[in-house]
């Protein structure tokens, strides 16, 4: 099935520092999502963008909705130990409509 | 709120029987549910999506005779693995949504099929 182009495909950085991974689609999507996975358990939601341009927050954690609808960008300011894990974006089209993920974006944090 | 969760987290079987996961919406009602499969270190792969009250609707490639599906209520779909082998070992997510444009993961079933 189709995927998102994730990149890059994994980080290795010391605590404290700012992070930035990003999406990027040959099609536009009408919502973009972040999610945030660790070994064994499900997805879960970090952000979600709705409008072309938007940009949302949540704690350390900043992302974007791309002016063009194509892509996104999420940010992770002064990494710490537990932001470990892998990060994937997805794209939506529908409201409520499947997913498309990208691969996924491998973090690991040295403290 | 938006809570889904999944029964069994993890499910261990020999070659050829079926193996029924569950996935249950807990704090909201869902009239469609998602079914994805992740191989190891490798991304989500829809599989399936799951309407209530109507017949799931299968990706291309996923063989809807083999993984069938059941949304029987507002807040249950189950995935059943028929005649299950080694290759069909994979971790099962299921999804639903509370709300437009907001998807919420189940935690996921562990299947080994020996």
């Amino acid at each position: 099935g189709q995927q998102l182009n994730q990149s890059p495909q994994s980080m290795f950085i010391q605590e404290g520092e700012d992070v930035s991974m990003n999406c990027t689609s040959s099609s536009i999507f009408n919502t973009w999502l972040w999610y945030k996975q660790e070994p064994g358990e499900g997805p879960v939601l970090l952000i979600a963008l709705y409008k072309a341009g938007e940009l949302t927050s949540n704690g350390r954690l900043t992302a974007q909705f791309g002016i063009t609808r194509k892509d996104s960008f999420l940010n992770i300011s002064a990494s710490i130990p537990s932001d470990v894990g892998i990060y994937f974006c997805a794209g939506q089209r529908g409201s409520q409509g499947n997913l498309i993920f990208g691969k996924g974006t491998k973090l690991s944090v040295k403290p | 709120g938006a809570v889904v969760s999944q029964h069994p987290s993890w499910v261990i079987c020999k070659s050829g029987t079926s193996v029924k996961i569950e996935c249950r919406s807990l704090d909201f009602q869902a009239t469609t549910m998602f079914w994805y499969r992740q191989f190891p270190k490798q991304s989500l792969m829809l599989m399936a999506t799951s309407n209530e009250g109507s017949k799931a609707t299968y990706e291309q490639g996923v063989e809807k005779d083999k993984f069938l599906i059941n949304h029987a209520s507002l807040t249950l779909s189950t995935l059943t693995v028929t005649s299950a082998h080694p290759e069909d070992s994979s971790f099962y997510i299921c999804s639903a949504c509370p709300m437009a444009n907001q998807q919420f993961f189940g935690p996921g079933t562990r299947l080994t099929v020996l």
